[in-house]
């Protein structure tokens, strides 16, 4: 079954610092990623996704992620982190069906001044 | 003009009641979906819709019925509610069933079962 883990539940950084947040993927085929991002008492929002073409993949607000095949993972990063930025970071990998996505546990991102 | 909407935003009520959560899109999407999002913010897919046919039907206990009037909502109604129902609910919709669609979000509604 195709599954992703988010290593981390908790992660606080410093304004200005790097952005790193850790997602390994389980997959049988090929996987299709995503990362979604939750600010507070909203719903979620693409920031980018994975549909093996390039494996740099850039998306919104500044975050990128890299897939490695050899390493199983699809960590989404940021060179410098705003105050902005503190919010819940999930990590989604296409479903055994094809039609859904599953979730990772999520990640909840801390920006410190 | 909100993409995804969901009624109500916020829903309180006894245990054993049925309740109603109503869910719209305005952006021309074939399909749709609900997700339970639990206390420890884990998002778990529940249904999905294409173009009002049933394509996904997770292991979803039966008091949880979908219904889909036409492709632009996709409700779903919870019958004998029960503590653990408590939880927030995202509807989503992507422009077809294709897997690679980005998923377009409603605000969710959080659901508490007294």
């Amino acid at each position: 079954a195709q599954s992703v883990t988010q290593l981390g539940s908790h992660v606080s950084v410093s304004e200005g610092a790097l952005v790193l947040l850790r997602c390994n993927y389980s997959s049988s085929v090929p996987p299709y990623l995503f990362w979604y991002v939750q600010y507070p008492n909203q719903g979620l929002q693409l920031l980018l996704k994975y549909t093996s073409a390039a494996t740099l993949v850039k998306g919104i607000n500044g975050f990128e992620a890299e897939f490695k095949k050899s390493e199983t993972s699809f960590h989404l990063t940021k060179p410098s982190a705003h105050m902005s930025d503190a919010a819940e970071y999930f990590c989604a990998v296409v479903s055994n069906s094809g039609y859904a996505l599953n979730f990772g546990k999520g990640t909840s991102l801390l920006v410190t001044p | 003009d909100t993409a995804v909407s969901q009624t109500p935003k916020y829903l309180v009520t006894q245990m054993g009641n049925d309740k109603s959560i109503k869910c719209e899109q305005n952006l021309g999407h074939d399909t749709m979906y609900w997700y339970k999002q639990d206390s420890k913010k884990f998002l778990k897919i529940m249904f999905s819709y294409n173009n009002k046919e049933l394509i996904i039907n997770e292991t979803v206990p039966n008091r949880f019925s979908p219904k889909s009037p036409d492709k632009a909502h996709l409700n779903l109604h919870i019958n004998s509610l029960e503590l653990g129902d408590s939880a927030v609910y995202f509807c989503a919709s992507t422009r077809d069933r294709g897997f690679t669609d980005t998923q377009y979000f409603g605000p969710g509604t959080r659901l508490t079962v007294l």
